[in-house]
């Protein structure tokens, strides 16, 4: 069981908005930078997000992140195929002395 | 460009030893926090262990506390995860991570892995 919380699917088709959530606590998001990973079938996942709501060079501004209080969420917007994958969540969790993260969230372009 | 490669997995019998490496280049590796994460079958991702730029933190996960070390050698801009007393649990993908930047800890950029399999 993660200490982080994600829904385990979520969907969309081409072109829509999709958002996804991430629960956690006052030890980990609620104290600590969030962080969004990609991972494509067969491939390393690939980071969106950092400290919250930045994005490295190189991901589309489709992507964005946001906190709020003990939650985290990315949003993914113009929904592309490209986009079916498997997005996680991650932070440092100050209780646990551990980087933690959620169980991840299957995205489906429909 | 940055680049990550993790070598040294395998298969190995339960209570085996293993040691990962992971040739970093394009970057100044002394100056970045370093970490391990690893990959089940099938499952998601589980952080494992992290250091700082001159070795002198260190942080694991509880399951591998014990059992597994991390070290670094900036001359050899080479990571390591020396690993003993394998557990069938511990098969996954293991991946090398650099930090996003130098002031920051948290995980960025990801090498491709390399896969061990305990087994007897």
């Amino acid at each position: 069981q993660s200490v982080l919380t994600q829904p385990p699917s979520a969907s969309g088709t081409p072109g829509q908005r999709v958002t996804i959530s991430c629960s956690g606590s006052t030890s980990n998001i609620g104290s600590n930078n969030a962080y969004w990973y990609q991972q494509l079938p067969g491939t390393a996942p690939k980071l969106l997000i950092f400290s919250n709501n930045q994005r490295p060079s190189g991901v589309p501004d489709r992507f964005s992140g946001s906190k709020s209080g003990t939650s985290a969420s990315l949003a993914i917007s113009g929904l592309r195929s490209e986009d079916d994958a498997d997005y996680y969540c991650a932070a440092w969790d100050d209780s646990l002395s551990s980087v933690i993260f959620g169980g991840g969230t299957k995205l489906t372009v429909l | 460009e940055v680049q990550l490669e993790e070598s040294g997995g395998g298969l190995v019998q339960p209570g085996g030893s293993l040691r990962l490496s992971c040739a970093a280049s394009g970057f100044t590796f002394s100056t970045y926090w370093m970490h391990w994460v690893r990959q089940g079958p099938s499952k998601g991702l589980m952080w494992v262990s992290r250091i700082n730029g001159d070795e002198s933190t260190t942080h694991y996960a509880d399951s591998v506390k014990g059992r597994f070390t991390i070290s670094r050698d900036n001359a050899k801009n080479t990571l390591y995860l020396q690993m003993s007393s394998l557990r069938v649990e511990d098969t996954a993908v293991y991946y090398c991570v650099r930090a996003v930047t130098t002031a920051t800890r948290g995980l960025g950029y990801w090498g491709q892995g390399t896969l061990v399999t305990v087994s007897s």
